[in-house]
């Protein structure tokens, strides 16, 4: 069966140290990844996305990398702020890049 | 630029009542999705359009919600009648698409729906 997993439910790490989330698939073949951050009570927001063919992506403090043969995903915050606080979330495009099956979110917390 | 709107941001409602939701387009984009998000879990997709048409809509319980997006750009979800599993945040969002695949979905606030 079709299922996404993301690391554990919650990670905690101290301020300024780097934050790693991963993402893991099973029985898709995702024409690209996109990472979405989510606050409570608001909508998720898109992050960073990596296509198929792309082994890393960065923006700032943040990096993807993304291994079709593991079938999964890492998403790095390097130097981590409370501020970087949130849910975390994976969403494989899937249908030939459609539409977007999402994984269950890791709920980052970062302790100063 | 305006986000996507969706409204009402909260609604309680009591077990087999109907609800409405409503959501607004960023203006321009073609595809637009409804997402439910349980507490604690990733959104799954209910239903997407592609301007007024529909995409996909396999994991749309039609014996209980059914959506609409009349003219290809305000859409409308409805539930009747409502069950207590029900209860969750309803998230609308949008998307261009660009060389036939999605792009970065844009969502709104979410519309959060307790039923007693």
């Amino acid at each position: 069966s079709q299922k996404i997993e993301q690391n554990s439910e919650a990670l905690n790490i101290q301020e300024g140290k780097t934050a790693t989330l991963t993402c893991n698939y099973t029985n898709y073949s995702p024409a690209y990844l996109q990472w979405y951050r989510q606050d409570p009570g608001r909508g998720p927001v898109f992050l960073l996305l990596i296509r198929e063919n792309e082994k890393e992506k960065r923006k700032e403090r943040l990096k993807v990398t993304f291994d079709t043969t593991l079938k999964q995903s890492l998403f790095h915050i390097t130097a981590s702020q409370p501020a970087d606080s949130a849910t975390y979330l994976c969403a494989l495009g899937t249908n030939y890049g459609q539409n977007f099956v999402f994984g269950p979110g890791t709920r980052l917390s970062v302790l100063p | 630029e305006a986000g996507v709107a969706q409204s009402p941001r909260y609604k309680i409602i009591e077990k087999r009542q109907s609800v409405a939701f409503w959501c607004n387009p960023i203006s321009g984009h073609a595809t637009l999705y409804w997402y439910q998000q349980i507490l604690g879990q990733g959104p799954k997709l209910l239903i997407q359009f592609q301007n007024n048409g529909v995409v996909d809509d396999s994991q749309l319980p039609k014996d209980r919600f059914s959506a609409e997006r009349l003219k290809g750009v305000d859409s409308t979800l409805k539930i009747q009648p409502a069950k207590l599993e029900d209860s969750a945040v309803y998230l609308c969002a949008s998307s261009l698409i660009i060389g036939g695949r999605a792009g970065e979905l844009f969502f709104g606030e979410g519309s959060r729906l307790t039923v007693l």
